[in-house]
């Protein structure tokens, strides 16, 4: 079974910290994603990598940016944390370019800040 | 961009019926379709996909259609049961990431 690893289920931080993600997935997936869920939003995408060192934005990637050094780490970055930023993070991987393949996701980060 | 609506409102039914959930979905023309189910606290797990060129896939219990002329599919789950209880969510592929609904909450009483 395919095991993504968020680092932190909750997270408080103070407004103006940066602030880092960590996401670990154990199946040698090659796409791994960032989304963020809000109530009365859903899930929204943040950024993706599709392959070490490579991102692409998603569809709000203000405020954020991400590192991918290794296949398995992807990670997210709040640069200078705002209010917000106060939601649900989930970290998901997906195993190569089909359009067939199911996302596998994390338990989620659930960070506030103040 | 993509739209896809599914209903907020929650879905109350009672064990042992089937449960009903729509997804519709503009500007697009998908090749796949998936559906997730959500537990609070958690991450979404994937349930089914079907395709395009499918009009019905089933799985245990659950069941989905999908009519691309209607630009909807119908997810079912047949014999429902308090532990189905929880947030079923549609997605689509848009050619980079998966675009997800709101979501539809379910909940079965006993």
């Amino acid at each position: 079974d395919v095991k993504v690893t968020q680092s932190s289920r909750y997270l408080v931080k103070r407004t103006g910290e940066k602030v880092f993600l960590e996401c670990v997935q154990d199946m040698d997936h090659e796409n791994m994603f960032w989304y963020r869920q809000d109530p009365g939003l859903g899930l929204r995408l943040i950024y993706f990598s599709y392959d070490v060192k490579m991102k692409e934005k998603g569809d709000i990637p203000e405020g954020y940016s991400v590192s991918r050094e290794k296949k398995e780490r992807f990670s997210l970055i709040l640069e200078s944390a705002s209010t917000n930023q106060t939601s649900m993070y989930l970290c998901a991987s997906k195993q190569g370019s089909s359009y067939n393949s199911p996302l596998h996701f994390g338990n989620g980060t659930r960070l506030t800040v103040t | 961009s993509q739209k896809i609506e599914q209903n907020s409102e929650a879905l109350n039914i009672q064990e042992g019926k089937t449960a009903t959930l729509t997804c519709n979905y503009t500007n697009y023309s998908p090749a796949y379709l998936q559906w997730y189910r959500q537990d609070p606290g958690r991450g979404p797990v994937f349930l089914l996909l079907i395709r395009e060129n499918e009009k019905e896939k089933r799985k245990e219990r659950l069941k989905v259609t999908f009519d691309t002329t209607l630009k909807q599919s119908l997810f079912h789950i047949t014999a429902s049961q308090p532990a189905d209880s929880a947030t079923y969510l549609c997605a689509l592929d848009e050619g980079r990431a998966l675009t997800f609904g709101k979501g539809t909450m379910l909940l079965v009483s006993p």
